[in-house]
């Protein structure tokens, strides 16, 4: 079993759609989940973590995380073009476990 | 500025060299990572550090080797014995600490070519 999976996509939704992207993982030492967005040929850059069960709301981008079912997902409302990136989710114990491992991304595609 | 460099951003390699990126921060973070990702799939872990003097293999260690002898200083070495060594290597660092923000923050990465 992979430590973090990702549906690999590609994921492609009309501007102004909701586009979901899931990850489950393997660790349930676990303590927080982090989203990043990589454009192509660049570095990965953050866009939400998570560390509570439930809902957290940033803007347009809603995270939801379920412990027990070992599930994080990444909402995007409103989806833009300039959203179209590949999506990192990275589950973490925590600096002091050392270890940061990723998911293979999902690719999202948002058509005009 | 605070932040991570990355050197060279292009770095091109005869078969058979060894080569070392560089990867230095003054943001005094404690961990620093090294990932390799190939088109289209995601970032996996060569070596990371969580102190200096210290670090870690991770999942595709072979080939690769790194040290840390200074705190804001985390260079990789790509030896002759990485069979596929053409990739897109990108450093990290996050800050030590025991809470649950410990965003890795990224360099800019370097594209690695084999000729």
């Amino acid at each position: 079993q992979k430590e973090v999976e990702q549906n690999s996509g590609p994921l492609s939704v009309p501007e102004g759609a909701i586009a979901s992207l899931n990850c489950t993982y393997s660790d349930r030492g676990s303590q927080s989940f982090f989203w990043y967005r990589q454009y192509s040929g660049k570095s990965p850059e953050l866009i939400m973590f998570i560390y509570s069960n439930g809902d957290k709301e940033d803007g347009r981008f809603t995270a939801q995380l379920n412990k027990a079912s070992q599930y994080v997902s990444l909402l995007i409302r409103d989806s833009q073009p300039s959203d179209s990136a590949t999506y990192l989710c990275a589950p973490s114990r925590g600096t002091s476990y050392g270890k940061l491992t990723f998911g293979q991304g999902t690719i999202l595609t948002v058509h005009p | 500025d605070g932040g991570i460099t990355q050197s060279p951003k292009y770095l091109f390699r005869k078969e058979g060299q060894n080569v070392t990126l560089s990867c230095e921060q003054n943001l005094n973070h404690d961990a620093m990572y090294w990932y390799r990702q190939d088109p289209g799939q995601g970032l996996r872990l060569i070596y990371y550090s969580q102190i200096v003097n210290d670090f870690q293999k991770g999942d595709i260690a072979e080939g690769y080797s790194v040290s840390r002898e200074k705190k804001e200083s985390f260079p990789l070495t790509v030896t002759s014995a990485q069979k596929n060594p053409t990739a897109f290597y990108l450093c990290a660092s996050s800050i030590g600490y025991r809470g649950p923000n410990t965003e890795a923050f990224f360099g800019q990465g370097t594209r690695l070519t084999v000729v």
